[in-house]
């Protein structure tokens, strides 16, 4: 699976739109990147995911460069509740049965204030 | 309701003393995952399985050990090998395809 590499941390405003970006410039056609989230040590949580289009879930928009080395989580409205740490990472999709070695980063740690 | 579940998620060992952590999922996935975090820090992965009576090293193995004998169950063993085993352990499984990872809610352990 591709490197992943996120800025360590930001912050944001409540109420205004968190922008995380994600650098992953080795990407393969086949790698779907994925974001998930974790607060407070908790078992990480499901965002979104995409392929090559732009996609948006009730939670989050996720841009993805057109080259696809690059992609960017949208929080459109960020709230208190939205701090926490932020992982994108990029995987194959494997077949059914297969299993694919899923690789964190670091994550950003976003801090939204009042 | 379908999920991973972690147990226990505490749990106090001394040093040199073998620990095992269990992790069961009822979604019917096929592959299965256990990480381990330090504070502050991401999840690094410590071992896999794709199916049944099979498992895979990932980056941090040494020290672990696990076994897959049912589909739904894949427990992890912190042995005694384990230079420094204090940490937060999180399950995870998925299926093929590109279908999400679930994760547990994880499981604190703290050798004294």
């Amino acid at each position: 699976d591709a490197k992943t590499t996120q800025p360590p941390s930001m912050d944001c405003a409540e109420g205004r739109a968190a922008n995380l970006p994600c650098n992953h410039s080795t990407i393969s056609g086949n790698e779907y990147v994925y974001w998930y989230r974790q607060i407070h040590s908790q078992g990480p949580q499901y965002i979104i995911h995409g392929l090559k289009n732009n996609e948006t879930n009730e939670m989050a928009s996720l841009i993805i460069t057109e080259d696809r080395k690059s992609s960017t989580l949208i929080l459109p409205h960020a709230t208190l509740r939205d701090t926490a740490v932020y992982y994108c990472i990029v995987r194959v999709a494997p077949q059914t049965g297969t299993a694919s070695k899923l690789t964190f980063g670091t994550g950003t740690r976003l801090q939204v204030t009042l | 309701d379908g999920g991973i579940t972690q147990s226990p998620k505490y749990l106090f060992r001394k040093e040199g003393q073998n620990v095992t952590l269990s992790c069961e999922q009822n979604l019917n996935h096929d592959a299965m995952y256990w990480y381990r975090q330090d504070p502050g820090q991401g999840l690094r992965l410590i071992y896999y399985s794709q199916i049944v009576n099979d498992f895979q090293k990932g980056d941090i193995a040494e020290g672990y050990s696990v076994s897959r004998e049912k589909k739904e169950s894949f427990p992890l063993t912190v042995t005694s090998a384990q230079k420094n085993p204090t940490a937060f352990y999180l399950c995870a499984s998925t299926t093929g395809g590109r279908n999400t990872i679930y994760f547990g809610e994880g499981s604190w352990l703290t050798v004294v």
